[in-house]
């Protein structure tokens, strides 16, 4: 297993629906976790961390699966706004490396 | 509150040419990084520092140099580029702690 995968996308959603995506971790060290959002040609910014027991933001939910080691993001009502690449991101404890996942492309349509 | 800078934010060079890509933070962190980002390829990390003094290699360290002299400052140098360094180079910064990484606006490289 890849220390980090996402599925690539596209998802292309209707505005309004909601939806989820997954990214599976292949440290079962790891204790920290997070979704960030990435606009084209922009930086990642961090839209969400992970802990163990999830936690909630308005429309954005992020849960944690340790006994499968999965993240998942739910995003509700989904705005033309949400439209962007959402990337997972793992700390590797046992290096200090801090690996992303390929990301996520979200596009939501009018 | 300046939190990650880098500069330049755009660079041509040319084959063979040498290049040092700043970056710089103002909030104490211990952890920097830099990451790579071609089309489909996601986030590379290059190098990382977890502290003043300490650089090691990430996942795609070839050709690439850096070196860890203050807190703030984690350049990245390239001795001697190649086309397949044109590229995004991001760089960022976190407390110790597995905190959420600040990232800089980024700089675009293109290699001729």
């Amino acid at each position: 297993r890849k220390e980090v995968e996402q599925d690539p996308g596209p998802f292309n959603v209707p505005e309004g629906a909601t939806v989820a995506f997954n990214c599976t971790y292949s440290n079962s060290a790891s204790q920290s976790f997070f979704w960030y959002r990435q606009d084209c040609r922009k930086e990642p910014k961090l839209l969400m961390s992970v802990y163990s027991s999830g936690n909630e933001d308005g429309r954005f939910t992020a849960q944690l699966n340790r006994a499968s080691q999965y993240i998942s993001l739910l995003i509700r009502d989904s705005k033309l706004s949400d439209s962007a690449t959402y990337l997972c991101v793992v700390p590797m404890n046992r290096d200090d490396k801090i690996i992303f996942g390929k990301g996520t492309r979200l596009h939501i349509l009018p | 509150n300046a939190g990650v800078t880098q500069t330049p934010k755009f660079q041509v060079l040319k084959t063979g040419q040498s290049m040092t890509l700043q970056c710089a933070q103002d909030m104490n962190h211990e952890y920097m990084s830099w990451y790579r980002q071609d089309p489909g390829m996601g986030l590379r990390l290059i190098h990382y520092s977890v502290g003043a003094g300490i650089t090691d290699q990430g996942e795609v360290p070839n050709g690439y140099n850096v070196s860890r002299s203050t807190t703030e400052d984690f350049p990245l140098r390239l001795l001697s580029a190649a086309p397949s360094q044109t590229s995004v180079y991001f760089c960022a910064s976190s407390p110790q702690d597995n905190s959420p990484l600040h990232f800089g606006n980024g700089t675009r490289l293109t290699v001729t």
